[in-house]
């Protein structure tokens, strides 16, 4: 069955170093690729998103390209802020299915 | 935007009494929504997708008896847990999937409802 896996946190850095969040997947076909943050106590936002190979995601500087060759999708962002503290989820969409499967989920913290 | 509503944010009851939480789509109708829960440092566990005006499919290892969903409406799903225990405690998260989004992807999440049973 399709699956995520995520690199595995804590990642704590210090604010404005370069952030890379590891997620490679398993599926069959062409399933489209999302990340979503979660900020503390709340339910989950869609971050980024990218539904086919070589399609890059990007928002609030953030991006993740699908590469289909390596079956990654790995966040990053160049220089990262105490707001972006929060758990990060890699997940994928099956081609043709409509629910969502997660990965385990990174929990990243910024310090001043 | 579309925003999912979720209710209550918390609770507390007692072991073996129930409690209901209510997910709704504010602004869009939903005929799918989905039901996750997440334990302490967690992922999200699929428990169940919910269709509107027929019964939910549920996630193997999940029991539909214990873990109630109705999805009466459009734009209402609830999710009863029945004769709660101390181990039901957890964060419930509802989903809706938004129909004119141009993949259908589910992107749209309430604020979740957690869950203490004491």
């Amino acid at each position: 069955g399709n699956s995520v896996t995520q690199m595995e946190g804590p990642v704590t850095l210090s604010e404005e170093a370069f952030l890379t969040i590891n997620c490679t997947y398993t599926a069959t076909g062409y399933p489209s690729l999302f990340w979503y943050v979660q900020y503390p106590g709340e339910g989950l936002q869609l971050l980024l998103k990218a539904t086919k190979a070589d399609d890059k995601g990007s928002n609030k500087g953030f991006e993740a390209t699908y590469r289909k060759e390596t079956t990654s999708f790995h966040l990053e962002k160049g220089s990262v802020q105490v707001s972006d503290s929060a758990v990060y989820f890699c997940a994928l969409r099956g081609q043709g299915a409509q629910k969502l499967v997660f990965g385990q989920g990174t929990r990243l913290t910024i310090n001043p | 935007g579309a925003v999912v509503s979720q209710h209550p944010s918390r609770v507390i009851c007692k072991s073996g009494t129930s409690v209901k939480i209510e997910c709704r789509s504010l602004d869009f109708q939903a005929t799918t929504m989905f039901w996750y829960r997440q334990f302490p440092k967690q992922s999200l566990m699929l428990m169940a997708t919910s269709n509107e005006g027929s019964k939910a499919t549920y996630e193997q290892g999940v029991e539909k008896d214990k873990f109630l969903i109705n999805h009466a409406s459009l734009t209402l799903s609830t999710l009863t847990v029945t004769s709660a225990h101390p181990e039901d405690s957890s964060f419930y998260i509802c989903s809706a999937e938004h129909p004119g989004t141009e993949d259908y992807s589910p992107l749209h999440f309430g604020n979740g409802t957690r869950l203490t049973v004491t």
